[in-house]
Formats: structure tokens, sequence, C-alpha cells
């Protein structure tokens, strides 16, 4: 049973560039979260994905979207690269049924903005 | 901002019991304790969660006093392996929709041989 799987594992991009990280999640997972996570500091929340909706948003600016696809697979977006964008992305997946669900993480996207 | 404290580091000799602290005094009654780690550059790894009851696994055991308003995390056999940020985190769960999850900066846990 494969877990989360994100790719690429690392990018390099210039300021003011586009950007697309990919996430496919636990098999018989349909909510996929995605997390940033700087230099030395615990993740933070970006947004999530349910039945092709964002759900949920955290404090990030409109440059950062996403898309769910129908096999629940998530992208996540960022446009307008900023110095400050160069982070360990984190894409998290978990079943909208069950009381005890909790979220898995895949590996991670590492992205440096030059 | 998280809703959690936890010491900044803490050391535990390889092969002994790692009790992790964390305080949440302000918790929900509908919020669960969650324990996730993260190994350098890795993604979180989820550990164990629990709402009222103390929970075991495989990987660690959970106790929440009575009152809820602090927990500690025991990695029954520590290996050097079991190096890693710990990150106790508080959400709700509704229904089985699962809330965002809001981290600190966790606990160093550095196991020595």
């Amino acid at each position: 049973d494969a877990g989360v799987t994100q790719s690429p594992t690392h990018l390099i991009k210039t300021r003011g560039q586009q950007v697309t990280l990919r996430c496919s999640p636990k098999s018989g997972h349909d909510t996929v979260s995605w997390y940033q996570q700087a230099l030395g500091q615990g993740p933070q929340f970006i947004f999530q994905y349910y039945e092709e909706e964002e759900r949920q948003r955290g404090n990030f600016p409109d440059r950062f979207s996403g898309h769910q696809f129908p096999n629940y697979s998530s992208e996540l977006n960022v446009n307008a690269l900023l110095l400050g964008d160069s982070a360990l992305y984190l894409c998290a997946s978990s079943s909208n049924s069950g009381r005890k669900e909790t979220q898995y993480f895949g590996p991670g996207t590492r992205l440096l903005v030059l | 901002d998280a809703k959690t404290t936890q010491p900044p580091s803490m050391d535990c000799a390889e092969g002994r019991a790692a009790n992790l602290p964390c305080n949440h005094s302000t918790i929900s009654g509908n919020e669960y304790v969650y324990w996730y780690r993260q190994i350098h550059s890795q993604g979180p790894q989820y550990i164990i969660h629990g709402l009222k009851n103390n929970e075991t696994n495989e990987m660690a055991s959970l106790i929440i006093t009575e009152d809820r308003k602090s927990s500690t995390l025991i990695l029954p056999h520590a290996t050097l392996r079991d190096t890693a940020v710990y990150y106790c985190i508080v959400s709700a769960n509704y229904g089985g929709a699962t809330n965002k999850l809001i981290f600190g900066t966790g606990t160093l846990l550095a196991v020595q041989p």
C-alpha cells in the first residue's frame, strides 16, 4: 500500500516564476492538506481540499492556490515566487470518514527560490 | 498560534524510556491530542492520538491527564533512530473530517548512546 507521494523532490526557481507541486494521497484517502515548512520552524497549514473544493485555508496570500482532481490527487501552485517562499512543502492526506482518522504526510518537495 | 507548550529539547539514554511532556491548558472538549515526529528533512510521521483515554500502539503510549490539560508521550525503549523533533498538537476532528494541524516548534529529542 503506497503512502503519500509528492513530486518533484527538489526544485529550484527564480523570483517571479510560477511553480506547481503535486501530491498523490494514501490509498483510500479523499482529503489533501498542504503545509509549508521554513527552515527551523514547524509546518504551517496552507489549505485543505475535499471533494475538489478548498475546505479550509490558512493565512497565506492568493499567490498560493490549489486544485484537487477526481482521483483525489492534488496540486499546489505558487505564482510570483518570492525568496521567502523557499521552504519544504508538505502534503498530507486523510479520510473524511471515521472518528480515529488522522493526517499522513508525504516526504515533501524542497523548493529553493533564487 | 500553537495551542501547546513543549520543552525545546530533551536528552534520553538509549534503551531507556523517553517521556515527552506537553501542556495544552486551553484544549476544548472536541479537540484531540496528536503526536507527530519529524526526522531531519523528512515529512512528519504520525505517532499516536487520543481524546481523553490513554492510548497505546506499537510505537508509543499517550497518557492524558484527567483534566486533559496536559499529556505525556512515552517511547518505552528509545533507540538512536528515535532522535527527532516531536510535535504535540491539539486539533478538532469533526465526525471524521480532519481539521488543520497547527504545529509549534516541538521538542528536539536527542537519544544518547
